[in-house]
């Protein structure tokens, strides 16, 4: 069956980078796309950037110039690197197939 | 970007009662192919969002027939008939037809 998890550090100090996993099993990432989506702690959804099943990556333009997702398809594995974060890049991360299958999320806090 | 507006903000239902939500787009979400990327999700509390609808009538997977979508271009509908204790949660509306991708700011459905 689908299933995506995503796995990274709990805790990013102000400035530094963060750097997320989201590791895919039921599916071929040759044959699909991931998206990541953030969530503010109580807040709505922002999608963060895509890496689609041909290697083209896109990225919210909001996000863009922090931002970068990469992948290992031999590992089923796409990644996630923001750097320069700051308190309110708190929240939840998810990875989702095609916006069909999600991850439980990822909680990331941002604090010194 | 696209921005999409839910409406109501909070919906309070009894069991049994049927209720909609609407979701107004700032721009035709048509693309040139004749595709509308206009999905539903439910995010019950603590829980990753839920695919509900995709291509602004189509059941997702496992989802109950109660649920169904309408509308076209800039105007659609989420349309619960019968609401169940689990249908509780917030819903999103999220369109991707124009990147970047966006989501509707959150319809809460509370339980009388």
């Amino acid at each position: 069956q689908v299933q995506l998890t995503e796995s990274g550090p709990g805790l990013v100090h102000p400035s530094e980078t963060l750097s997320l996993t989201c590791t895919v099993s039921g599916f071929s990432l040759t044959g699909y796309s991931v998206y990541w989506v953030r969530q503010p702690s109580g807040k709505g959804l922002e999608w963060m950037g895509r890496m689609r099943y041909n290697g083209d990556t896109s990225y919210n333009s909001a996000l863009k110039s922090r931002l970068s997702i990469s992948r290992d398809t031999s590992k089923n594995q796409v990644f996630l690197k923001m750097n320069s974060l700051q308190t309110d890049d708190t929240g939840t991360y998810y990875c989702t197939r095609r916006f069909d299958y999600w991850g439980q999320g990822v909680m990331v806090t941002v604090s010194s | 970007d696209v921005v999409l507006t839910q409406t109501p903000s909070t919906l309070s239902a009894t069991i049994g009662q049927s209720v909609s939500i609407s979701c107004r787009s700032s721009q035709s979400l048509l693309d040139s192919a004749g595709n509308t990327y206009l999905y539903w999700y439910l995010q019950r509390p603590g829980q990753s969002p839920q695919l509900l609808i995709y291509l602004v009538s189509n059941l997702g997977s496992g989802v109950p027939n109660r649920f169904s979508g309408s509308g076209s271009g800039t105007d659609f509908t989420l349309k619960i008939s019968g609401v169940e204790a689990e249908d509780l949660g917030v819903y999103y509306c999220m369109q991707a037809t124009h990147a970047p991708f966006t989501f509707g700011s959150g319809t809460k459905l509370e339980i009388k």
